[in-house]
């Protein structure tokens, strides 16, 4: 059974303050990570997908990273509009359109 | 950019009651999902379609639970007799190639 663990599971940061928020995951073969943004009340709303180790994304203030065990989600001088829950979430290699496995979150608090 | 659009974006229902959640898939994809979450829990998955069938569902998505694509628009998630524990938010999904992009969902509380 496909399982993802994210840590920690809350994190406040000051405006500004770099950190780098955990996932580590077990799959039977991956298929792709992805990670979701989370607002309040709000469906999750995709950031990025890592298909295989050692593969890197960015987009804005934010950069991903892919071992064979764990994605990182680092986070670089963040803004107060950074503050939400950020899921992992992974796809075993069954098929196209096989489900996602969520971890619970981390919820993010940038304070200015 | 098209989105996932969710109807009602809350609905309050008594046990023993059917709903139907309602769903309009972004118009080009063809795969279909629900997945629920109730509060402060992991985002779960319901079940998945595509081609007018279920291709996979969970052990959550037991007999009270059915899906159905009545036109080429929508996608509905009917609950046949409402528990309390079904009380959650509930987000319909889609993609053409991936990602899955997710709709905002419906507050379902039943009481």
């Amino acid at each position: 059974e496909d399982q993802v663990t994210q840590s920690p599971e809350a994190l406040r940061l000051q405006e500004g303050e770099s950190s780098s928020l955990n996932c580590s995951y077990t799959v039977s073969g991956l298929r792709g990570l992805f990670w979701y943004r989370q607002d309040p009340g709000k469906g999750p709303e995709f950031l990025f997908t890592l298909y295989s180790a050692g593969e890197e994304k960015e987009k804005e203030r934010l950069k991903a990273t892919l071992t064979k065990k764990e994605s990182f989600l680092h986070i670089t001088a963040p803004k107060p509009e950074d503050s939400a829950t950020y899921l992992c979430a992974v796809q075993g290699a069954a098929g196209a359109n096989s489900k996602l496995t969520f971890g619970k979150g981390i919820t993010l608090s940038v304070r200015p | 950019e098209p989105e996932v659009t969710q109807t009602p974006s809350h609905q309050v229902t008594q046990m023993g009651q059917e709903v139907i959640l309602r769903c309009v898939p972004i118009s080009n994809h063809l795969y279909f999902y629900w997945y629920r979450q109730i509060l402060g829990q992991k985002v779960e998955f319901l079940v998945s379609f595509y081609n007018n069938e279920i291709s996979e569902k969970s052990e959550i998505f037991d007999d009270q639970f059915s899906v159905e694509r009545p036109d080429g628009s929508n996608f509905t998630l009917k609950i046949r007799s409402t528990k309390l524990e079904d009380s959650a938010m509930y987000f319909c999904a889609s993609h053409g190639a991936p990602p899955l992009h997710f709709g905002n969902g419906t507050r379902l509380t039943v009481t």
